[in-house]
C-alpha cells in the first residue's frame, strides 16, 4: 500500500523555467492538498481539489496552477518559477466517506530556484 | 478567517520532564489534529479528535480538546529523547461547501538527556 507518493522528491530549477510536480494516492480519497513548507511558517495551502475535476485556490494559491484529471492524481505546477518558490512542498489527501478528515502526506518534494 | 496558533513554538526539556503544548484556532471546528514531523521527513498523524471533550492517549503524548475554549492541548509525560520532532496541530474549515486543514506553525520540541 503505496498511500501518498510525490514526484519528483528533488529539483534544481532556474528562475523562469516551469515544471509540473505529480500526487498519486491510493486509497481513493475525495480530497487531495498541496502546501508548502518554509521555516518558521509551518505549513501553508496552496491549492486544494474537493474532488475529480475541482479545484480551488488556498491561502498562497499565486503563481502556481493545479490540475485534477483523475481521482488518484493532483497536479501542482510552475509555469515561471522564482526564488521565493524555493520550499518544501508536501501533498496529502483525505476521505469524507466517514465523517473523518484525517489527511495523510507524501514524503515531499525539496525544490530550489536559482 | 481561521487561525491556528499554537504555544510555545520551540520548547527544550529535559528527559523525564512534563509539559503541555497548546493549540488555539479562531472559529468554531469540530476536528483537530496533531501530527508529528522528524527532520527532513514527512508528517505522520499521532491523534484525531472529532468532539468536545475528546481525549486520546499513545505512550507517553495525550491529546484533548475543548471545542468551546477552541482549545486543544498535547501533554508529554515523562519525555523521552526520541520525542524530539516537531509538532503540528491542524484545524478543518469549511468554506462555500469544502473543506480545508489549516495548520499552526509546530512547536519544535528538543529533549535533553
Amino acid at each position: 500500500n503505496a498511500g501518498v507518493t510525490q514526484t519528483p522528491k528533488f529539483r534544481v530549477l532556474k528562475t523562469g523555467q516551469s515544471m509540473t510536480l505529480l500526487c498519486a494516492q491510493d486509497m481513493n480519497h475525495e480530497y487531495m492538498y498541496w502546501y508548502r513548507q518554509d521555516p518558521g511558517m509551518g505549513l501553508r495551502l496552496i491549492h486544494y481539489s474537493v474532488g475529480e475535476g475541482t479545484t480551488a485556490k488556498g491561502e498562497v494559491p499565486d503563481g502556481y496552477n493545479v490540475s485534477r484529471l483523475k481521482k488518484q492524481n493532483f497536479l501542482l505546477g510552475l509555469e515561471s518559477a522564482a526564488p521565493s518558490q524555493t520550499s518544501v512542498y508536501f501533498c496529502a489527501s483525505s476521505s469524507r466517506v466517514l465523517g473523518n478528515t484525517e489527511a495523510f502526506f507524501g514524503q515531499g518534494t525539496r525544490l530550489t530556484v536559482v | 478567517e481561521l487561525k491556528v496558533e499554537q504555544n510555545p513554538l520551540f520548547l527544550s526539556m529535559q528527559e523525564g520532564k512534563n509539559y503541555t503544548i497548546y493549540c488555539n484556532y479562531s472559529t468554531t471546528s469540530d476536528r483537530l489534529y496533531w501530527y508529528r514531523q522528524d527532520p527532513g521527513k514527512s508528517l505522520e498523524s499521532l491523534f484525531v479528535l472529532l468532539s468536545n471533550g475528546a481525549v486520546k492517549q499513545e505512550g507517553r503524548l495525550m491529546a484533548s480538546l475543548d471545542t468551546k475554549a477552541r482549545l486543544s492541548t498535547l501533554h508529554i509525560t515523562a519525555a523521552v529523547h526520541d520525542l524530539s520532532a516537531t509538532y503540528f496541530c491542524a484545524v478543518d474549515r469549511k468554506q462555500g461547501g469544502s473543506e480545508k486543514l489549516v495548520f499552526g506553525k509546530g512547536t519544535k520540541l528538543t529533549v535533553n538527556p
